[in-house]
């Protein structure tokens, strides 16, 4: 059974600082990873997905990478800023038994500290 | 475009009452699920559908029900419901194209904002 673990599970940083977020899975045979952002009592919104034969997304001052070989995706966030104060999950797609599955970590709790 | 929307926006049962959690989705996508997310736990998939018509069982079905007689809607039903039902159910919708051999290449979820469900 596929399983998604992210360290740390809290992360507290001063404003400016470089950070970096890690994701890992169990099993390889994935489709695509997605990294999202859930600010308190909201829904969910999506960051970058990378697509298995990719090794990295970037968009503005997030760049996510996977190696899908060793199980592991890293989302790394630059100049970081008090408005990036959110927790932080990544999620895995894949076929079991011929059903699709979206298994998601439990999360990183990010606050940056102004 | 509203998006993925979600109706209630709260609700509480009492046990063995029933309701149909509303979700619908204005940007044409062929894909949408049903999560619920209990707290310190992450999100687990309950029910997803790649069309209209066709619906397929997630990690947690058991308890619900759904339908998807249009491209836009996707209801979640709970017939029975329990104190194990007390969550927070969020309703997403994607893009995605199913490759032969190979499973759906997704584009990304879009979710909604969320409905706070509370059984006594």
């Amino acid at each position: 059974k596929q399983e998604v673990t992210q360290i740390p599970a809290a992360l507290s940083v001063p404003e400016g600082e470089n950070l970096v977020l890690n994701c890992s899975f169990t099993d390889s045979a994935i489709y695509n990873l997605q990294w999202f952002r859930q600010d308190p009592g909201k829904g969910l919104t999506s960051l970058l997905l990378i697509q298995s034969s990719q090794r990295e997304q970037t968009s503005g001052r997030l760049n996510a990478s996977l190696d899908k070989s060793s199980g592991r995706s890293t989302l790394y966030i630059a100049a970081s800023q008090p408005g990036d104060s959110a927790t932080y999950l990544c999620a895995v797609n894949y076929v079991e038994a011929g059903s699709y599955q979206l298994t998601f970590g439990k999360g990183t709790k990010l606050s940056v500290i102004p | 475009n509203a998006g993925v929307t979600q109706t209630p926006k709260f609700r509480i049962l009492k046990i063995g009452q029933s309701m149909t959690l509303q979700c619908a989705q204005d940007m044409n996508h062929n894909y949408m699920y049903w999560y619920r997310q209990d707290p310190g736990m992450g999100l687990k998939l309950i029910y997803y559908s790649v069309g209209a018509g066709i619906t397929d069982k997630g990690e947690v079905p058991n308890g619900y029900n759904v339908s998807r007689s249009t491209t836009e809607d996707f209801p979640l039903r709970l017939e029975l419901a329990a104190p194990s039902q007390t969550s927070v159910y969020f309703c997403a919708s994607s893009y995605s194209i199913a490759t032969p051999g190979q499973g759906p290449v997704t584009d990304t979820q879009y979710f909604g904002p969320g409905t706070r469900l509370t059984v006594l």
